[in-house]
């Protein structure tokens, strides 16, 4: 069984650019959440999406936005690019909504480098 | 606002020593907590989770101690290896509406010599 699929896996940007990242979850997932991770702030909560609607949201700012489709496929996109948004993002799938879900699955994670 | 505080940063043990990682949550209304364990390069893995029902849970060589009136959880990794050598992330997640997701401590970095 194919895990969760994140593409791509390095990036660069320079300040001011947006990008989108992309996540494929395990096959039969239909849940998908998305972290931020930092060494100095750890993990933290972005979105969640379940059947194309976003069931829960983080406290970024409007830039960081994100969407699935209905093959439960789902990207997110960050626009204006700021130094501090280099890290790695990870995305974590589940068959149900985070609510009901014991076991996230994550992915490998996007590194972006913003310059 | 952080509302999961994990301690230490990061741990050196001697193999076949006992690691243990703690963790303080603030938030009562957390209903289950994972621990996730993160090799370079990879993305978090669940290792073992625990509800606040039960006080304490083993799984081979990884056990957590909960002490909900005190707002604490622990991980203890017995007879550790290098093979154990990973950061490791204490987690809560939140019940009822928009809090139902987790929340995570900023994470342990384990190293275990031979």
């Amino acid at each position: 069984k194919a895990g969760v699929t994140q593409t791509p896996r390095y990036l660069i940007k320079t300040r001011g650019q947006q990008v989108t990242l992309s996540c494929s979850p395990i096959s039969g997932h239909r849940s998908v959440s998305w972290y931020q991770q930092t060494p100095g702030q750890g993990l933290q909560f972005l979105f969640e999406y379940f059947s194309e609607t976003q069931r829960n949201k983080g406290n970024f700012p409007g830039r960081f936005s994100g969407r699935q489709f209905s093959n439960s496929r789902s990207e997110m996109n960050v626009s204006t690019l700021e130094l501090g948004d280099s890290a790695l993002y990870l995305c974590a799938s589940s068959a149900r909504p985070t609510a009901g879900a014991n076991v996230l699955t994550f992915g490998a994670g996007s590194r972006l480098t913003v310059l | 606002q952080q509302q999961v505080k994990q301690s230490p940063q990061s741990l050196i043990v001697q193999k076949g020593g006992i690691s243990i990682i703690n963790c303080a949550y603030e938030n009562t209304a957390f209903d289950y907590f994972p621990w996730y364990q993160q090799f370079p390069g990879k993305g978090p893995a669940l290792l073992i989770a625990i509800r606040p029902d039960v006080s304490e849970k083993k799984e081979g060589r990884f056990t957590i101690s909960f002490n909900k009136s005190a707002k604490q959880f622990s991980l203890h990794i017995m007879d550790s290896q290098p093979g154990d050598s990973a950061t490791y992330f204490c987690a809560a997640r939140g019940s009822g509406g928009s809090n139902y997701k987790l929340t995570f401590g900023k994470g342990t970095l384990l190293t275990v010599n031979p």
